[in-house]
């Protein structure tokens, strides 16, 4: 595998589920993202890692929970959620966070649909 | 703050037609402007990017010129082919007071379709 994968790449899910979305990169990068993708709105960004330690968290609810154990996984944890939370999670990762501009991979997203 | 406002879509061209897709933004600081492009099934894709005012980027024979007086950066192309249909999103990274760049912040996407 090249570049950013995420599993799976689309889930469909109850308000009472719990599941969790993957995202791994094998770009050796030490910067990881993940964004939410609705339509008629702009790509909202979530979480930034940065070497394993979380830099940002863009005001989001608890019902969404990051996990990154090494600098090649991050995980989306989801549990309770609503319909509006229904969209496509894109990950990322570059080299570093900060400092100067390095470039963004993304993944091909999972496509989430919450009943 | 910053944010980037894009032209809605959709963009519906022949082949061969000439493209502008347009982009302006708002930034404190001094931001670095990008284009970024989305294939049906795909994550984003860098297309091209420009660091400071009155640079041009290019790629794949799409060009985009940072304008600081009018705060802009369209993104144009020639002659457009089938496969260039994806959603675009322009984008800018504004520098922190500290001198570190910025996250990135994303315009809507506009979405263009080339017939043959």
């Amino acid at each position: 595998e090249t570049g950013v994968t995420q599993t799976p790449r689309h889930l469909v899910m109850g308000m009472t589920n719990k599941k969790s979305l993957k995202c791994e990169q094998h770009l050796g990068h030490n910067a990881m993202y993940w964004y939410k993708q609705s339509a008629k709105k702009p790509l909202e960004l979530m979480f930034v890692y940065n070497f394993k330690e979380q830099t940002e968290n863009n005001s989001v609810p608890s019902r969404f929970s990051p996990e990154c154990p090494n600098s090649s996984h991050l995980f989306l944890h989801l549990h309770t959620l609503q319909p509006e939370d229904s969209a496509l999670y894109l990950c990322a990762s570059s080299q570093d966070a900060g400092g100067g501009f390095a470039e963004q991979f993304f993944g091909p997203g999972t496509r989430l649909t919450v009943l | 703050g910053n944010s980037v406002t894009q032209m809605e879509g959709p963009v519906t061209l022949s082949e061969e037609a000439f493209l502008t897709i347009n982009c302006t933004y708002t930034a404190t600081g001094y931001p670095s402007l990008f284009w970024y492009v989305q294939y049906p099934g795909e994550g984003l894709q860098l297309l091209l990017k420009a660091t400071k005012a009155d640079d041009k980027g290019s790629n794949k024979g799409f060009e985009a010129t940072y304008r600081k007086e009018t705060t802009s950066f369209h993104l144009e192309k020639g002659s457009v082919q089938v496969s260039d249909s994806a959603v675009y999103f322009c984008a800018l990274s504004a520098r922190n007071y500290g001198g570190s760049q910025g996250n990135l912040i994303f315009g809507k996407g506009t979405k263009l379709s080339v017939k043959p």
